[in-house]
């Protein structure tokens, strides 16, 4: 079955307001990545977790490995915010770096 | 740094034809992955090297597909006897020590 399950799959936000995005585990992740993904279809980084929170402007995001979840905090929501959002994890057993991918958020900010 | 390069951007086959996909890392990374992305699927791993050796192929379709390092500038992937289910944007990663894996901007392959 999937081992990174995503939500919302879409979301749409207002400009200046905010909301969370988040990611379940349903195996030990080693580390979380965050990315988004842009209209040309890069995928961008935004966080590389291995514990705790990371905070870069806007954006926030927070991995608990005990737990088995990560989350993407945005506030103050811009224009250039819409895209799609996708976490991915790297499992902590067998030293296995490969990720694994969420089924991604959509975001679309309003004015 | 120019970040992870792939080449080409686009691709069209026909049917039955060879595919060859390239990937140059960024200087100094040691690990390069590939994944394919389809909007059935999402994103899904195929394949990586760690020190140009193979370490897990696990993504890959056991006929047709195929992935090489020769030297740690460069990853080809290599797709026989293309079919329109191979479709897919497939995407070049590579990381460093750190793990955090950075990715090129993908190649399109359009099989018709």
């Amino acid at each position: 079955g999937d081992q990174v399950e995503q939500s919302p799959s879409a979301l749409s936000l207002h400009e200046g307001t905010g909301s969370a995005l988040r990611c379940n585990f349903t195996t030990t992740m080693r580390a979380v990545q965050w990315f988004q993904q842009n209209s040309r279809g890069s995928l961008i980084n935004l966080f590389y977790l291995a514990s705790g929170t990371k905070e870069n402007g806007r954006l926030k995001s927070t991995f608990n490995s005990k737990e088995s979840y990560s989350t993407l905090h945005i506030r103050d929501a811009q224009l250039e915010d819409s895209g799609t959002y996708f976490c991915a994890a790297s499992m902590a057993t067998g030293g296995n770096n490969k990720l694994t991918f969420g089924q991604g958020t959509v975001l679309s900010v309003i004015p | 740094n120019a970040g992870v390069i792939q080449t080409p951007r686009h691709k069209v086959t026909g049917k039955g034809q060879e595919a060859t996909l390239w990937c140059e890392p960024i200087s100094g990374h040691s690990a390069v992955f590939w994944y394919r992305q389809t909007i059935v699927q999402g994103l899904e791993f195929l394949t990586y090297f760690r020190n140009q050796a193979p370490i897990d192929d696990s993504g890959m379709p056991k006929e047709r597909f195929s992935a090489q390092m020769p030297n740690q500038s460069h990853s080809t992937l290599k797709i026989q006897s293309t079919q329109p289910q191979d479709s897919a944007v497939y995407l070049c990663a590579s990381s460093s020590d750190t793990y955090e894996q950075y990715f090129g901007p993908g190649t399109r392959l359009t099989v018709l």
